[in-house]
């Protein structure tokens, strides 16, 4: 159960759009549709923002997407605003109940 | 609202042990498989330990398997977590969040609590 591995940071200006990445295996991200992302607020909980690959709860704004291609997924922010800076992190289910999580990105809005 | 409050976190030597709570409200608790996920200081997430929505399916992350035991009551809407043999390692924040699945179909953590701190030192 090794972490998904995401870049350490991104950072883009007001208006921008940036990608994060998130590559797994043929045994988490590649074998199931249902990747996840999380945006955390310093001394918060986490919060989903996405869910099987590319669905968006109710009120997350819909600058947030998401996309799988093989063992990589990817989230996207379009249009970036202050209030997104936070942590992201993917997270991948990988069968019999269990998950794995990636090893977090930082979005700073420049 | 649904609600997830995480309780029974502290200061603990390396070898001792701690039990944390977790108590829900707002849903039908007994539909939920219940996950356990930490976050050591300034790191990032990780997963650890699941039960499911009955109970009958429990398993959790190598980095804990052997020293924990997740469970459940239903008839209390709580979750727990039994932690032995602790080591400095373990010292995180512990968030419990709920799932429903496998038969809801919903692979990933609709709410979070907003955690317990664990700090496992002499």
């Amino acid at each position: 159960q090794s972490a998904l591995t995401q870049p350490r940071s991104v950072s883009g200006s007001p208006g921008q759009s940036v990608t994060i990445s998130c590559a797994g295996t043929s045994t988490d991200v590649g074998a199931y549709n249902y990747v996840s992302w999380y945006q955390q607020l310093p001394g918060s909980a986490p919060k989903v923002m996405i869910y099987d690959v590319s669905k968006r709860p109710s009120g997350v704004p819909d600058r947030f997407s998401g996309s799988k291609s093989g063992n990589t997924a990817s989230l996207t922010i379009s249009g970036l605003q202050a209030e997104d800076e936070a942590d992201y992190y993917c997270c991948s289910f990988a069968g019999s109940y269990t998950f794995v999580f990636g090893t977090g990105t930082t979005v700073t809005v420049l | 609202q649904v609600q997830l409050v995480e309780s029974g976190g502290g200061v603990v030597q390396p070898g001792r042990s701690l039990r944390l709570s977790c108590a829900a409200s707002g849903f039908t608790f007994s539909s939920y498989a219940l996950h356990w996920v930490r976050q050591a200081p300034g790191k990032g997430l990780e997963w650890v330990a699941v039960t499911s929505y009955n109970g009958d399916y429990k398993t959790s992350a190598d980095s804990v398997r052997g020293r924990i035991t997740i469970s459940r009551d239903n008839s209390k809407d709580t979750l727990y977590l039994q932690m032995n043999s602790l080591r400095p390692d373990d010292t995180a924040v512990y968030y419990c969040a709920r799932a429903l699945m496998p038969t809801g179909g919903r692979y990933y953590f609709d709410y979070w609590g907003q955690g317990t701190l664990v700090t496992v030192s002499s």
